[in-house]
């Protein structure tokens, strides 16, 4: 059964980095393309970006860009999102989420079980 | 960026009712919108996929139906494990995918 699992939570300060681990199982990792999405407090969910393990091609949404790298580790299973120039309204529960389908059709059918960053001073 | 607007923010029914929850494109998406079903303290869940197919293992009451940028989730016989909030997503830019604000369900 495909799983996610994701590093624990962090406290950070303003300015600071965040980098945060996913680490599939149960698949092919390399299949399928793996999503980050952000939930603060009271908000949409919010995608940052994607990534695709298999030849490591990425995508960000434009608020994200230039602050986000997403890498992979596909010997590993793993992937790995680091956020810099930390504000207090980064503070949110991330996820990664496996991408299903394939294209427009599909959704994100396994995610992770969120780690919560904390932005505080 | 196409923009997801969901309506209502909150309903509230009883169980055995059905809920009726709307998701409105600012643009055209053919039929590349999902739903997912979120608890508290829990990550998404995929109920829908291409407007109208549900997710393996997805029971029946759960439907969906719309196409270019209006869009329905229906949900019959409320059952207490059906109240949470519940988001669309669409697709049709699947390479930057947006969500709405989401409904919440909660018990009247």
């Amino acid at each position: 059964q495909a799983h996610l699992e994701q590093s624990g939570a962090e406290v950070k300060k303003p300015g600071a980095s965040v980098k945060i681990s996913c680490k599939g199982s149960g698949y092919p990792f390399s299949n399928h393309l793996l999503h980050w999405v952000r939930q603060a407090p009271g908000q949409r969910l919010q995608w940052i970006g994607s990534i695709h393990p298999g030849n490591g091609d990425t995508e960000f949404a434009p608020k994200f860009q230039g602050r986000v790298t997403v890498v992979e580790d596909t010997p590993a299973s793993a992937a790995y999102m680091e956020l810099s120039s930390l504000t207090f309204k980064d503070t949110a529960v991330y996820f990664c989420a496996r991408d299903w389908g394939g294209g427009r059709n599909g959704g994100m059918d396994v995610w992770g079980q969120g780690t919560t960053v904390t932005v505080s001073s | 960026e196409i923009v997801l607007t969901q309506s209502p923010a909150t309903l509230s029914l009883s169980p055995g009712d059905r809920a009726t929850l709307s998701c409105r494109a600012s643009e055209n998406i053919s039929k590349y919108l999902a739903w997912y079903q979120q608890k508290p303290g829990q990550a998404p869940r995929l109920l829908i996929y291409d407007a109208s197919q549900r997710t393996t293992g997805i029971p029946a009451k759960f439907s969906g139906s719309g196409s270019g940028t209006d869009f329905t989730l229906t949900i019959s016989n409320l059952e207490p494990e059906d109240f949470a909030v519940y988001h669309c997503q669409q697709r049709a830019n699947w390479l930057h995918p947006t969500f709405g604000q989401g409904t919440k369900l909660e018990i009247k």
